[in-house]
């Protein structure tokens, strides 16, 4: 079975420290892939996609993403974050069709 | 920008009744999406549709329904609301093999 993972529920972070969530997925087709940001209350907001090319993916508020074939995974990265990127963050992947299979979710805390 | 808007932000209604959750987005997208998000589970698609009238079950369909009469348009209908259907409900859409665009979601309650 096609499957997301996100390896950590929980990221605490101190403000201006480097970040990193990991999402693995289970395919050996091409595939194409999210990440999704979800503040308090709101919708999910796309941060970056990767669809074909570079597989450095520059994205929203400083974000980057890298796409590794190899180990099918598509870590995202943030090289100093603000007490504002306090949010959950969803990987999501488009496998062989046009419907997107989420991952559970990172939580993101960024304290002072 | 693509705007998806739904009905309501928050709705509380009790078991038993009839639940309609409207949702309309404004860029012509062929693909409309309904999925439910609870803690620890991520999203879940319930229901999507490709096309006018053309509808699809997700991954959890048991005890919902939908509707798309217009292209803008996609309503998600629970038939007889139970306590275990409180959660968030996520309307989104798309282009074909594109992103989704979601709207601020539903927050229901059923007591």
């Amino acid at each position: 079975a096609q499957s997301v993972t996100q390896l950590d529920s929980q990221v605490p972070v101190f403000e201006e420290a480097p970040v990193e969530l990991r999402c693995n997925y289970s395919s050996s087709v091409s595939v194409y892939l999210f990440w999704y940001v979800q503040y308090p209350n709101q919708g999910l907001q796309l941060l970056l996609k990767y669809l074909s090319g570079s597989t450095l993916v520059k994205g929203i508020n400083g974000f980057e993403a890298e796409f590794n074939k190899s180990q099918t995974s598509f870590h995202l990265r943030k090289p100093s974050v603000h007490i504002s990127d306090t949010a959950e963050y969803f990987c999501a992947v488009i496998f062989n069709d046009y419907k997107l299979s989420f991952g559970a979710g990172t939580t993101v805390t960024v304290r002072a | 920008d693509v705007k998806v808007t739904q009905s309501s932000r928050y709705l509380v209604k009790r078991t038993g009744e009839k639940v309609f959750l409207e949702c309309v987005q404004d860029m012509d997208h062929e693909n409309m999406f309904w999925y439910r998000q609870d803690p620890g589970l991520g999203l879940r698609l319930i229901y999507f549709s490709y096309d006018v009238k053309m509808k699809e079950k997700g991954d959890i369909p048991e005890g919902y329904s939908v509707s798309r009469e217009k292209k803008e348009r996609f309503s998600l209908i629970l038939e007889s609301a139970s306590t275990n259907q409180t959660s968030m409900y996520l309307c989104a859409s798309s282009l074909p093999v594109l992103e989704q665009y979601f709207g601020p979601g539903t927050r229901l309650t059923v007591t």
